[in-house]
């Protein structure tokens, strides 16, 4: 499998409750993303990675929100204390660093009730 | 202000229709310029990038003017597959995609 890889594609979570998504990249992008997209908006930017380091966060991503890429391969975006605002499809996308070409997931669509 | 703003339609069109959308960015440091489409419940994939001097995919034409801040898209020939988003994404120096709302597209036969 080339592409890139999310998981769960869907989670369904009571408010208040922690969730995790993972995404893993396509093997040689060193660059990957993390978008979130709600019904009737394009996606929005909520941070990214080259290799293991967070280069940068978006004001979007509250201190509920924190992402990881440990080892500089898959990526792992936990949210806190869920609210009904979160959710939303939490879009992965990976690229080479200097190339256009961003590789998008199919998502992982996050509803919480 | 939105950094990129579109008209989210929907448009509705005939087969073999041509249609045509707009998209307006608001930072002159937006250094490259993308049409994405994306199908309901699915991943956004890359049309067609935009260049100034305007590119032609098929029936798609992308259009760029910097100093309007303004980037288009025409499609000719309108067929029923076109249906779906057409998200306009700008792309600054920091590599982040930049996303429209999207414009919605529904052809009829």
């Amino acid at each position: 499998d080339t592409g890139v890889s999310q998981n769960p594609r869907h989670k369904i979570t009571k408010r208040g409750q922690n969730v995790t998504f993972r995404c893993d990249p396509i093997s040689e992008h060193n660059r990957l993303y993390w978008y979130r997209q709600t019904l009737g908006q394009g996606p929005e930017f909520l941070t990214y990675f080259q290799n293991e380091a967070q280069l940068e966060k978006s004001r979007l991503l509250s201190d509920r929100f924190s992402a990881e890429r440990p080892k500089g391969s898959f990526s792992t975006l936990e949210i806190q204390r869920t609210e009904q605002g979160d959710s939303a499809m939490y879009l992965c996308a990976s690229k080479m660093a200097g190339n256009y070409g961003y590789t998008f997931g199919s998502g992982t669509r996050l509803t919480v009730v | 202000r939105k950094e990129v703003e579109q008209d989210p339609g929907p448009f509705n069109v005939p087969e073999g229709a041509t249609v045509a959308f707009n998209c307006t960015y608001s930072n002159s440091a937006s250094q490259s310029f993308f049409w994405y489409r994306q199908d309901c419940r699915k991943e956004p994939k890359l049309l067609m990038s935009v260049y100034s001097s305007g590119n032609e995919d098929g029936r798609f034409t992308a259009q760029l003017n910097r100093a309007s801040q303004y980037i288009s898209l025409l499609i000719r020939d309108s067929k029923l597959s076109d249906s779906a988003t057409y998200l306009c994404v700008v792309n600054y120096n920091t590599d982040k995609l930049i996303f429209g709302t999207g414009t919605r597209l529904q052809v009829f036969p």
